[in-house]
């Protein structure tokens, strides 16, 4: 049962331009949302989160913003530099612990 | 600061075998998952350690599968036989316990096991 869905398998952008990542998700009682970041053969880092009961949280170049009505979450990259070159899974906790992952979206910054 | 070891970081092995994976959490972490990621199913959560109690083995997906926390700076996930299906790669995460209720996990950096 898939709660947390990122329907964009991939996105390419130009260094120096916004990349918008996109996440929707099921189930009302998510209690934080967050993104992480993973390069091949490395594990997830935790990149940014945000409360259920926020609609932004910004850290630097990141930003991300929840519509609960909506049941929908936005990562922001301004600008897109080469490193930001990764897999961006969107998450959500439930149940104190609970960790559902989407299921990724390959981001590639073009020089 | 070192993150969460996890070894082997792959495996390769045959249908039948014993495989055992190991993990050293962070120090100080008292929160540990270990997490499957394939494919067909993305990244999913076997097992949940609190205090080096398992909380939630929910995800574990079946009796192949046995995972233990002696201490607080160790960990292993076993599976016995192995099968080509449990070609995956599993992570190991360790957290602080307000890391574990805001999502905030420090993950390993897998091992990748293939059973042929």
């Amino acid at each position: 049962d898939q709660q947390v869905k990122q329907n964009s398998p991939s996105l390419s952008v130009q260094e120096g331009r916004i990349s918008i990542l996109n996440c929707d998700y099921t189930n009302s009682m998510f209690d934080y949302f967050l993104w992480y970041k993973k390069y091949p053969a490395e594990g997830p880092t935790f990149l940014i989160s945000i409360s259920s009961i926020k609609d932004k949280n910004e850290d630097g170049r990141f930003t991300v913003f929840l519509n609960k009505s909506a049941k929908h979450l936005s990562l922001h990259i301004v600008p897109s530099q080469p490193g930001d070159s990764a897999v961006y899974f969107c998450a959500a906790v439930v149940n104190d612990y609970k960790l559902s992952f989407g299921a990724g979206t390959t981001v590639t910054v073009r020089a | 600061d070192a993150g969460v070891i996890q070894s082997p970081r792959h495996e390769v092995t045959e249908m039948g075998q014993e495989v055992t994976l190991r993990c050293k959490p962070i120090s100080g972490h008292n929160s540990l998952f270990w997490y499957r990621q394939t494919m067909m199913r993305g990244l999913e959560l076997l097992i949940y350690f609190n205090n080096n109690v398992p909380i939630d083995d929910s995800g574990m997906p079946e009796d192949r599968f046995s995972a233990k926390m002696p201490n607080a700076s160790f960990s292993t996930l076993k599976i016995q036989p192995s099968e080509p299906r449990d070609s995956a790669v599993y992570f190991c995460a360790s957290s602080t316990y307000i890391g574990a209720n805001t999502g905030e996990l420090f993950f390993g950096e897998g091992s990748r096991l293939t059973v042929l």
